[in-house]
């Protein structure tokens, strides 16, 4: 069973359109994150999630809006897409309690905005 | 915040020699610290991890690193390199209390047979 799954794993679309990714993990984690991979491979958090609250928001347009639905996802809205979001988003999850919060990630999802 | 850094963008080396992938971190406390691995077109797997303990750590697929505290590093290393450790290698240090992990920008390693 895979822990960490993201949905779909290519999404291609084009400018200006409404996309979501899925994202669910079955490790009992009470936290899961997203994360932006560019071109160049810098990865970069963009949301995190624990118990359904969000505890951290970096600077992201507000076009992007995390959803979870219950602690075992964390789906990622995008609204109105821009050439520049095309890039790989990864999910991750962990637990909150120190000294486990380790972070195990799903395969990704390659997006490109046409 | 914390932050990392790897000074090497791009290491190649021949395959059985020994590797070692430098990175340096800063943060006030004591750092959680990582290594993932992340092969063409996957996801990121962890390699091994830091939180307290003994300085030297064993990871999987043969790797190391060790805690240096005085050089605010965590340099990964293995003995004799496989074609197959070909991939983008990240280092990355959390936060104690709120799971905010930061990541190098990674290294690229490619193994010449």
């Amino acid at each position: 069973d895979t822990a960490v799954s993201q949905t779909p794993k290519y999404l291609v679309t084009q400018m200006g359109n409404d996309k979501s990714i899925k994202c669910e993990q079955n490790l009992g984690h009470d936290t899961m994150y997203w994360y932006k991979q560019d071109s160049k491979k810098f990865l970069k958090i963009m949301f995190s999630y624990n118990n359904k609250e969000l505890i951290i928001n970096e600077t992201v347009p507000n076009r992007f809006s995390p959803k979870s639905p219950d602690k075992a996802h964390l789906n990622l809205h995008i609204n109105s897409l821009e050439l520049g979001d095309s890039a790989v988003y990864f999910c991750a999850s962990s637990q909150s309690d120190p000294g486990k919060n380790i972070q195990y990630f799903g395969a990704g999802t390659r997006l490109s905005v046409l | 915040a914390q932050s990392v850094t790897q000074p090497d963008i791009h290491i190649t080396v021949s395959e059985g020699a020994s590797l070692e992938l430098r990175c340096n971190y800063s943060y006030g406390a004591t750092p959680y610290l990582f290594w993932y691995v992340q092969s063409p077109g996957q996801g990121l797997q962890l390699l091994l991890k830091y939180f307290s303990g003994d300085t030297l750590v064993q990871g999987i697929k043969g790797f190391e690193a060790e805690f240096k505290r005085s050089q605010s590093s965590f340099n990964l290393r293995k003995p004799s390199v496989h074609w197959s450790d070909a991939a983008e290698y990240f280092c990355a240090v959390g936060d104690y209390n709120n799971n905010d992990m930061r990541f190098g920008a990674g290294t690229r390693l490619t193994v010449k047979p």
